[in-house]
């Protein structure tokens, strides 16, 4: 079955350190997308990629970093440099020409 | 800045009536908006879209109304069920170039039995 894997689901990061969330998807997709969410407020975007090798910074792109090597994946690095990184992370994709995002089942990241 | 916004934080509704959730939206160049439900501790799925040059558009058990007057969006959903509790979210796709969509903040659906 098609879709968007997010992994891993939960995930905990000392204070100092940089952390690697995951995004696959076997969509054919070209456009990726990296969302943050906290309670009570909408999904904001973080960076977006519409081709390989190219990226783009979102609304809230400090302390992020991400790369856009195969088509499939697009990784997302939460730096220490973020100061609040305690969030749910959400990636999605979509289709060039196409509205509609699938998204992934999210990634819960928890500074401890 | 443009934005799109929800009126209501909470919708409580008992099993088997219709739910209206709303939407405002700010960005007249918008033309394509949907609606999105997230379940607890899950991603967004789809759930309805809709075209600037449409009205009205229906699914199974739901329909979304578009307004363009007074920037409005709503999304009702019929014979509400309680696999239906979760949050909505309106999203606009801002009428620009790339694909990105503008979400609202949620709406959190509770159907009490």
């Amino acid at each position: 079955d098609g879709g968007i894997t997010q992994s891993p689901k939960y995930l905990f990061r000392k204070e100092g350190q940089n952390v690697t969330l995951s995004c696959e998807q076997n969509l054919n997709h070209d456009a990726m997308y990296w969302y943050r969410q906290d309670p009570g407020q909408g999904l904001r975007l973080i960076y977006y990629s519409q081709i390989v090798n190219d990226f783009q910074k979102g609304d809230i792109a400090e302390g992020y970093s991400v790369s856009r090597e195969k088509k499939e994946s697009f990784p997302l690095t939460v730096t220490s440099a973020q100061k609040n990184p305690t969030a749910f992370y959400l990636c999605a994709s979509n289709q060039q020409g196409a509205w509609g995002y699938t998204f992934g089942s999210g990634t819960r990241l928890t500074v401890v | 800045g443009e934005s799109v916004g929800l009126h209501l934080p909470t919708l409580s509704v008992q099993e088997g009536d219709n739910s209206i959730i709303n939407c405002a939206y700010s960005n007249s160049a918008s033309d394509y908006f949907i609606w999105y439900k997230q379940e607890s501790g899950k991603g967004p799925q789809f759930i309805i879209d809709i075209r600037s040059n449409m009205d009205k558009r229906q699914g199974q058990r739901v329909t979304v109304l578009l307004n363009k007057t007074v920037k409005h969006l709503s999304l009702q959903i019929a014979a509400t069920q309680p696999g239906d509790s979760a949050v909505y979210f309106c999203a606009e796709n801002g009428g620009g170039g790339g694909n990105k969509l503008t979400f609202g903040t949620g709406t959190q659906l509770k159907v009490e039995l």
